[in-house]
């Protein structure tokens, strides 16, 4: 069966900091992947999404950046963290070539101090 | 360009009335649809979906949608709320050229005794 693993659960982190959130999949081969910021009132943003290895379309211009260095991993980085960075994020895969249901990580809640 | 667009941020019903949780979408390009719920404290969890064929569509827990092409809709209904049913409700359109995944800012359902 397939999975879905990202993490760390919490960050905290300072303001200007370096970030790296991982998520990988198992179970399932060229998978679609997408990043997504969820805020009180404000629904899933999507960030970035990826069908493939090296592929990746970025939705919201912002310091936040995205990699995919192998099929079934998909990394969100910064390389200097804003206070407007605090949020919910979610990793999440379907399966092509029609993306239907979309299966969900267990989330990162980072705060930017 | 893509985007999805629910009125309504919180709709208030009393148990066992019906109702109706409103969802637009726009797009140039032939898109899937969705209907997601979460529910305090959980991840979300797919409610019902159109890809093709007949435009109403039925879900998990007596919910349904219609599919409006014309008018661009995809409106949730259930004809009879429990209070089980107190959640935030999210539609999401998926291009099928490209895989971009979009929710809406979500409609929080409180379903009163």
């Amino acid at each position: 069966s397939q999975t879905i693993h990202q993490w760390p659960a919490t960050l905290v982190q300072p303001v200007g900091s370096p970030l790296s959130l991982e998520c990988t999949v198992e179970g399932t081969s060229n998978p679609n992947l997408y990043w997504y910021r969820q805020a009180a009132g404000r629904g899933l943003q999507l960030l970035f999404y990826s069908v493939g290895i090296g592929q990746i379309s970025s939705e919201v211009p912002q310091n936040l950046s995205a990699s995919r260095p192998q099929d079934r991993q998909f990394i969100l980085s910064s390389k200097k963290l804003l206070l407007s960075d605090s949020g919910f994020y979610l990793c999440a895969w379907s399966a092509p070539p029609v993306a239907e249901k979309l299966f969900f990580g267990s989330g990162t809640q980072l705060s930017v101090l | 360009a893509q985007s999805v667009t629910q009125l309504d941020s919180q709709v208030p019903v009393f148990e066992e009335a019906p109702v109706e949780l409103r969802c637009n979408y726009s797009s140039s390009v032939s898109v899937y649809l969705f209907w997601y719920v979460q529910y305090p404290n959980q991840g979300l969890q797919l409610l019902l979906k159109y890809l093709s064929g007949s435009t109403l569509v039925k879900g998990i827990n007596g919910f349904e949608a219609e599919f409006n092409k014309s008018q661009t809709s995809f409106h949730l209904r259930k004809p009879s709320v429990h209070i089980s049913d107190t959640a935030e409700y999210f539609c999401a359109v998926s291009d099928r050229g490209t895989y971009k995944y979009i929710f809406g800012t979500g409609t929080r359902l409180k379903v009163l005794a």
